[in-house]
């Protein structure tokens, strides 16, 4: 069963600060990976896609995969408390463009 | 970026009732995919749906239970059939913009008393 895995949190850090978000993944065939932010009540929010080892950074936002390790992380600089959400990983599947999600972190962003 | 619309947005059903739920992309795309997400749950592949073939479905869910149509390359329907209080979900279709990438309706909330 190819599984996504994420810690549930609650992640909290302190405005503007750094959060960090990570998830690994089991199924190696999987190419492409994406962040999703979901708000309560609210269907996911596309925030990074990531197909490469190494970083890609989108303003604030600052994906990481690496493939030997099977890890994909999301970096939050200056988190604001509208960050506040729940953050899905997802990878691609043997679906084709279906994803496997993982069960997604909570993150708390304190004023 | 693909704009979905789904209707009804809520709705809340008696048990051994049905629901057909719609999903409407505005460009045309070739897979439509629908999830469920059960209450403080990720979201779980209910099934693919490909214009002018069958649905597939992943392990776990059935056409019986959660027949689907694709009658163009810009519509999807979800039934949700003789529904029970499991199924009380959120029910998502989602599909790609053209890249691997996909984005999400805004979902369609069920209760089942």
């Amino acid at each position: 069963q190819k599984e996504v895995e994420q810690n549930s949190g609650p992640l909290s850090v302190p405005e503007g600060a750094i959060a960090s978000l990570n998830c690994t993944y089991s199924d190696r065939g999987s190419q492409s990976f994406f962040w999703y932010r979901q708000y309560s009540g609210k269907s996911p929010e596309l925030i990074m896609s990531i197909y490469s080892n190494g970083d890609k950074e989108d303003g604030r936002f600052t994906a990481q995969l690496n493939k030997a390790s099977q890890y994909v992380s999301l970096l939050i600089r200056d988190s604001q408390p509208s960050d506040s959400a729940t953050y899905l990983c997802a990878g691609e599947s043997n679906s084709g463009y279906a994803l496997n999600f993982g069960k997604g972190t909570s993150l708390l962003v304190t004023p | 970026s693909a704009v979905i619309s789904q209707k009804p947005s809520r709705d809340i059903c008696q048990r051994g009732t049905s629901l057909t739920i719609q999903c409407q992309v505005d460009s045309q795309v070739t897979m439509m995919f629908w999830y469920r997400q059960q209450p403080g749950q990720s979201l779980t592949l209910i099934a693919t749906a490909n214009q002018g073939s069958e649905a597939t479905y992943e392990s776990g869910f059935v056409i019986d239970k959660f027949p689907i149509s694709r009658p163009n390359l810009t519509f999807s329907t979800l039934t949700v059939s003789n529904m029970s209080p499991e199924d009380s979900s959120i029910y998502l279709c989602s599909a790609p913009d053209g890249t691997d990438t996909q984005y999400f309706g805004p979902g369609t909330r069920l209760t089942v008393l």
